[in-house]
């Protein structure tokens, strides 16, 4: 059974990075039939799609967060990260790493997501 | 981007009812639309993809409709357990993703 866990500091300071890692197991990242992708949900709000990459490294960027998102995908250990640059408290969320099938354009494996909160 | 308007915002039914939730695209989506259940404190829930096919596992009262811009999911008999948040999602061509701002369904 595939399986996803995020990682990653629980608080960051306003105006820094935020860092999160996703580990994949009990399948392999290398699927040409998958994308790799973080979705977030900030309180009382909605789900929001971040970003989602590809085994081969490439990636697709939610417009409204593309200047300050980065993603990257280390296939030896199979697992993929997110940062996101200058955050502020718009940005305290639970971030969810999830599968998404490239053929039919849904996530069908997510992980159980893990708070991010913004402040000082 | 293609914007995702759910209605209703919420929606007030007891078990055994029948649900409909509706999503509406600012401009026509493709074949690539989905439908997620959402609990507190657990993950999202595939129900539905590519409009119409139900996720593995997924009881067979969840069903979706829809094409172009107006898609629908419809809960023939709602058990307990259906009362949850739902959100729709369309992925464009070019991988982008996005979803709609929720229907919560709740027990009346």
């Amino acid at each position: 059974q595939l399986q996803l866990q995020e990682s990653g500091p629980g608080l960051v300071q306003p105006s820094e990075t935020l860092s999160l890692t996703c580990t994949v197991s009990g399948g392999s990242i290398s699927s040409a039939g998958h994308y790799w992708g973080w979705i977030r949900q900030p309180p009382g709000k909605g789900l929001e799609w971040i970003g989602s990459i590809f085994y081969s490294g490439s990636t697709y960027y939610s417009p409204s967060l593309k200047s300050r998102v980065s993603m990257s995908v280390d296939t030896s250990k199979n697992q993929f990260s997110l940062k996101l640059s200058s955050v502020t408290a718009a940005d305290t969320a639970i971030y969810n790493c999830v599968r998404q099938d490239k053929k039919v354009g849904a996530g069908d494996y997510w992980g159980q997501g893990t708070l991010v909160t913004v402040s000082s | 981007e293609i914007v995702l308007t759910q209605s209703p915002v919420t929606l007030s039914l007891s078990p055994g009812e029948r649900a409909t939730l509706s999503c509406r695209a600012s401009q026509s989506v493709s074949g690539y639309f989905a439908w997620y259940q959402l609990k507190p404190g657990q993950a999202p829930r595939l129900l539905i993809y590519e409009v119409s096919n139900r996720a593995t596992g997924i009881p067979a009262r969840f069903s979706g409709s829809g094409s172009g811009t107006d898609f629908t999911l419809t809960i023939s008999s709602l058990e307990p357990e259906d009362f949850a948040v739902y959100y729709c999602q369309q992925r464009s061509n070019w991988a982008a993703y996005s979803f709609g701002q929720g229907t919560k369904l709740e027990i009346k």
